[in-house]
């Protein structure tokens, strides 16, 4: 299975600012996924990324709000812009190197926002 | 609709009690079921998923789980528990390589020695 490293590990951002959150993965992979894990919540899929083409938000997600950039096969960026405090999450990618794998994920980036 | 229900929020166990995690799923197409642990403060560590075949999966951990098509489960089970398997515990369901995953709201497992 693929090995990916998520950073940063965790940020406290003050309201109205933005943050930036990279994933590299240490093969080629496909597809790319964002989730957000709210506190005490399970996972919600925000997009997924592939290369060469825009990413697909879900339904209550916006490219404004969480644009998402998949410049290569092995990294992407996701950054959470105007930040309030509702976005206070946990934020995890995830791929799948080969189908039947199983899906791995990211360490994840637990952010605060005050 | 896709979806998956975990209906138990929290379970507490002894250690070295059996368990069993429960788990539902609604799905169109033929499901690939995944469960996954994650503890306090780390990502999703992947326990076992079911593709075909063999419904009856074995996993890392001692951990193993049952698809059952005609009751829609993929319950996860442990012959006896260990303190370390305190954790939150994640089913999902997904489809094609290509699909996305659909999680279920997960049990918090509290182990008492």
């Amino acid at each position: 299975s693929a090995v990916i490293s998520q950073k940063p590990s965790r940020d406290i951002c003050q309201r109205g600012t933005s943050l930036t959150i990279q994933c590299q993965v240490d093969s080629q992979v496909t597809m790319m996924f964002w989730y957000r894990q709210q506190p005490g919540q399970s996972l919600t899929l925000i997009a997924t990324a592939n290369q060469g083409s825009e990413a697909t938000y879900e339904s209550g997600f916006v490219i404004d709000k969480f644009p998402i950039s998949r410049p290569n096969l092995t990294f992407s960026t996701l950054t959470v812009s105007n930040m309030s405090p509702e976005d206070s999450s946990i934020y995890l990618c995830s791929v799948e190197k080969d189908f039947g794998d199983g899906y791995t994920f990211g360490s994840g980036t637990r952010l605060t926002v005050v | 609709a896709q979806s998956v229900t975990q209906p138990d929020i929290h379970i507490t166990v002894s250690e070295g009690a059996s368990l069993e995690l429960r788990c539902n799923y609604s799905y169109g197409a033929t499901p690939y079921l995944f469960w996954y642990v994650q503890s306090p403060g780390q990502g999703l560590q992947l326990l076992l998923k079911y593709f075909s075949g063999d419904t009856l999966v074995q996993g890392i951990k001692g951990f193993e789980a049952e698809f059952k098509r005609s009751q829609s489960s993929f319950n996860l089970r442990k012959p006896s528990v260990h303190w370390s398997d305190a954790a939150e515990y994640f089913c999902a369901v997904g489809g094609a390589s290509t699909d996305k995953l659909i999680f279920g709201t997960g049990t918090r497992l509290q182990v008492f020695p």
